[in-house]
């Protein structure tokens, strides 16, 4: 596609319950990042992709949090028994270089909501 | 914690003025980048300077890099209420992309 495509662009779930949220990075680009910002707070470090390996987990917030990357594309990520700090805005990048020497171009974010 | 620090937090001028943010960094780098965004969303990237760079110019915008101060600056010249945004500054380490916690800054028209 022409740009970063995140899927859903919102979500409402309950404590508890899985959700999986959807990262589209746009065709070519090797290098795929995942991020978590709070309401009015910067950029949360998650995990990050170079092909469909992830040489840097360090982000994760705890082992209820997965993401898995195949085919060097879709990127999906996993919160288990979501709880209420889980609420957030997720954000996605992808990147042409790996070093990130070049610009990453960001999808619009999943607002995710756990009531 | 994170790579880059952005200083001020939040600026508010009027339109017309100039703006300047800082960004602060603790260890070496390769490149800085600065970045925009509005209302919450998705990033824009705004300009990439390298470490072996001092300033870099793109429209109104000019980026300087003080490697022996880790330090970063983007100043935004005749501001307008468009400008009006977060940004953020971000370096990469280990392949890593790490942002600040972003300046907040509004123009008043």
């Amino acid at each position: 596609g022409a740009g970063v495509s995140q899927s859903p662009s919102n979500k409402v779930t309950e404590k508890g319950k899985d959700v999986e949220l959807r990262c589209d990075p746009i065709s070519g680009h090797t290098a795929l990042y995942w991020y978590r910002q709070s309401l009015g707070q910067g950029l949360e470090f998650l995990i990050y992709f170079q092909g469909n390996s992830a040489p840097d987990k360090s982000g994760l917030p705890s082992d209820r949090f997965s993401a898995e990357r195949t085919g060097g594309s879709v990127s999906t990520l996993t919160i288990q028994r979501t709880q209420q700090e889980d609420s957030a805005v997720y954000l996605c990048a992808s990147s042409s270089h790996g070093q990130g020497v070049r610009e990453a171009f960001f999808g619009q974010g999943t607002r995710l909501t756990v009531v | 914690s994170q790579q880059g620090e952005e200083d001020p937090q939040a600026l508010s001028i009027q339109e017309g003025e100039n703006a300047t943010m800082n960004c602060s960094y603790k260890t070496s780098i390769n490149n800085l980048q600065w970045y925009r965004q509005n209302s919450g969303r998705g990033l824009v990237h705004l300009i990439l300077i390298r470490s072996n760079e001092r300033e870099k110019h793109s429209g109104r915008l000019r980026v300087t890099l003080d490697t022996s101060k880790k330090s970063s600056s983007l100043l935004i010249t005749a501001s307008r209420a468009a400008d009006t945004a977060s940004y953020f500054c971000a370096t990469t380490q280990g392949g890593k992309l790490i942002f600040g916690q972003g300046t907040e800054l509004s123009v008043k028209p």
